[in-house]
């Protein structure tokens, strides 16, 4: 249990819809990054928030967005989307700083099927 | 450029001993990572090693990092059935331990 909460775990979406997925941080974390795996793949980066700002993207387009809330928790929104994102999305939190910098710590994932 | 890389399958007899191998590519990482994942689950986080430390050793996990090679290594003495996953070498860097980059992942399977 690492006590960083992913909701909801599973959910099916139509091709052009939109969908947004919710991340609760592990208490006193303050960075947060957001993750796609495809089936049969490694999980890959999408971005990492800190501080409520963006900090940090991997490869992925602009429809692909995210917030996070000054009590650190975080959603993922994807726009228009496509059959291609269909995957497991997974967020982990951490605590950055200029003394630390703990280990991440991830959540069970929410299972997209875009259909 | 970051990248991770580890072999795709590995199969051992149930009782011996599992060295699943990793190669990474950046050099100010701070942490690298064994992540287990079994099928329809999550990733767990297995064990962790600091760059600046060579080896961890945690029940039957045995992590060894050569620091010059860029290669981590993860043993599981006495193999299990229950051990069957797949295992992620990941790397995180300086100052970003949540932005982690992981390997395409290692399936060990078990036989009797």
């Amino acid at each position: 249990e690492t006590g960083v909460t992913q909701s909801p775990t599973h959910l099916i979406k139509t091709r052009g819809q939109q969908v947004t997925l919710r991340c609760s941080s592990q208490s006193g974390h303050n960075t947060v990054s957001w993750y796609q795996q495809a089936l049969g793949q490694g999980p890959q980066f999408i971005f990492q928030y800190y501080r409520e700002e963006e900090n940090g993207r991997g490869n992925f387009p602009p429809r692909f967005s995210g917030l996070q809330f000054p009590n650190y928790s975080s959603e993922l929104n994807v726009n228009a989307l496509e059959l291609d994102d269909s995957a497991l999305y997974l967020c982990a939190s951490s605590l950055a700083g200029r003394a630390t910098d703990t280990e991440a710590f991830f959540g069970q994932g929410t299972r997209l099927t875009v259909v | 450029g970051e990248d991770v890389e580890q072999s795709l399958f590995l199969s051992v007899r149930e009782g011996d001993s599992s060295v699943i191998n990793c190669t990474y590519t950046d050099s100010s990482s701070t942490y690298l990572y064994w992540y287990k994942q079994e099928p329809g689950a999550g990733l767990q986080l297995l064990t962790y090693i600091f760059s600046n430390m060579d080896m961890k050793q945690d029940q039957r996990l045995t992590v060894l990092l050569n620091k010059k090679d860029k290669h981590l290594s993860l043993r599981i003495a006495d193999t299990q059935t229950g051990d069957s996953a797949i295992y992620f070498c990941a790397e995180s860097i300086v100052g970003s331990a949540s932005k982690i980059i992981f390997g395409s992942g290692t399936r060990l399977s078990i036989r009797p």
